[in-house]
């Protein structure tokens, strides 16, 4: 079947460590994007791509940094200057970005936590 | 700027009561309009969409109709269930904003049985 593949479900980080999210995608998917989920506020975007080799910073993108090297896989990177880094990490995909019609697919998230 | 307001929950329903969740939109161009459904640990499932005016969109017995005169995009269900217990996201897609996602807060249901 045909998804997007977020691992680890789980993480765990130490103050002052870098860590990184991984996603996957094997629906040949153009656009991909990162979004951060907090109680209560929603989705908010972090970086997207729409193609290879090539990103864009969304709303809170600082603290945050990501790679398009191949059009299956955006891994997200959480540095130690994102000061609050505990959230449910969401990946999505779409078919292009040029129809704003085409639905994005989701993920089933990764839950960072700060040790 | 985009953005969306929805009602806020959480709202909680008996069995086979009627589901309505509000939603309204700002947007800068014309809009693609979505609801997402969120079940508890998991990703964002895409319930239903609507492209233009008056279109509406429909799946598993909800609804909601792109309605551009009020700038809303209400959800319905007339009949709900246990397994309908969820977050409910608004979300709209303009090409003026790159077409980004821009998503309301959610709306969280229960249904008791």
């Amino acid at each position: 079947d045909g998804g997007i593949t977020q691992s680890p479900k789980y993480l765990f980080r130490k103050e002052g460590q870098n860590v990184t999210l991984s996603c996957e995608q094997n629906l040949n998917h153009d656009a991909m994007y990162w979004y951060r989920q907090d109680p209560g506020q929603g989705l908010r975007l972090i970086y997207y791509s729409q193609i290879v080799n090539d990103f864009q910073k969304g709303d809170i993108a600082e603290g945050y940094s990501v790679s398009r090297e191949k059009k299956e896989s955006f891994p997200l990177t959480v540095t130690s200057a994102q000061k609050n880094p505990t959230a449910f990490y969401l990946c999505a995909s779409s078919i292009q970005t040029g129809q704003s019609n085409q639905p994005q697919h989701f993920g089933d998230g990764t839950r960072l936590s700060i040790l | 700027g985009n953005s969306v307001t929805q009602m806020e929950g959480p709202v909680t329903l008996s069995e086979e009561a009627f589901l309505t969740i509000n939603c309204t939109y700002t947007a800068t161009g014309y809009p693609s309009l979505f609801w997402y459904v969120q079940y508890p640990g998991e990703g964002l499932q895409l319930l239903l969409k609507a492209t233009k005016a008056d279109d509406k969109g429909s799946n598993k017995g909800f609804e909601a109709t792109y309605r551009k005169e009020t700038t809303s995009f209400h959800l319905e269900k007339g009949s709900v269930q246990v397994s309908d217990s969820a977050v409910y996201f608004c979300a709209l897609s303009d090409p003026g904003d790159d077409y980004k996602l821009s998503f309301g807060a959610g709306t969280t249901v229960t249904v008791r049985a």
